[in-house]
């Protein structure tokens, strides 16, 4: 158990539709990162926050957000939803700026 | 663009066996990271390695970062079924975020 908790776990739902996906970091960790894995693309980086702010931006459309609570958790926006944004989305957090990750279990998500 | 490639893709290989996986970059990187992912499970930190020509053992597996620091290999000896995965590696740059390798998926049957 790496400590970040994501739900849900498994999220089926139809195009052009809206979902949100949330994520509880390890306990004291700062940074949360959020990855989109597919299978011809492998591990997609999408947007990190650190204590609450954006702290860099990799290849997330716009059709996605994301945001960080003061409670440090996190939520991911996905809408107007494609089939081609079906993909295992993980969260992970670390201590502060390093690098080192942990990640949560992911959240499946299938457009049908 | 920070791109790392990882060989081979695929590797299957009977348990006893020796083998090392690649990682490799035409950029530097602060630091490299080596994960292994189960099927429907998160990828789980394995080392890091940040000072170039730096060597980490974690018991049967040898990790090496490349004097440049733009590349990595990871050795794994006697290779046992519990080792199958979905070996990733990743860069972590200036900015915190890390950059990922598409994976080695290792196989290892007994």
């Amino acid at each position: 158990d790496s400590g970040v908790t994501q739900t849900p776990k498994h999220l089926i739902t139809a195009t052009g539709q809206r979902v949100t996906l949330r994520c509880s970091p390890r306990s004291g960790d700062l940074s949360v990162y959020w990855y989109q894995q597919s299978l011809d693309q492998g591990l997609q980086f999408l947007i990190q926050y650190y204590n609450g702010e954006e702290r860099a931006k990799g290849n997330i459309l716009e059709r996605f957000s994301a945001q960080q609570f003061p409670d440090l958790h996190s939520e991911l926006n996905l809408s107007s939803l494609e089939l081609g944004d079906s993909a295992l989305y993980f969260c992970a957090s670390s201590v502060g700026g390093k690098t080192e990750a942990f990640f949560g279990q992911g959240t499946r998500l299938t457009v049908v | 663009t920070q791109l790392l490639e990882q060989s081979p893709q695929f590797l299957s290989i009977q348990e006893g066996e020796n083998l090392t996986v690649y990682c490799n970059s035409s950029s530097v990187f602060s630091s490299l990271q080596w994960y292994r992912q189960e099927p429907g499970e998160g990828p789980v930190l394995l080392v890091t390695v940040v000072t170039g020509g730096e060597v980490k053992k974690l018991k049967r597996l040898t990790f090496q970062f490349g004097d440049a620091r733009k590349d990595s290999s990871l050795h794994i000896t006697a290779a046992q079924p519990g080792d199958t995965g979905l070996y990733l590696c990743a860069g972590g740059g200036s900015n915190y975020k890390l950059t990922f390798g598409k994976g080695t998926l290792l196989t290892v049957n007994p």
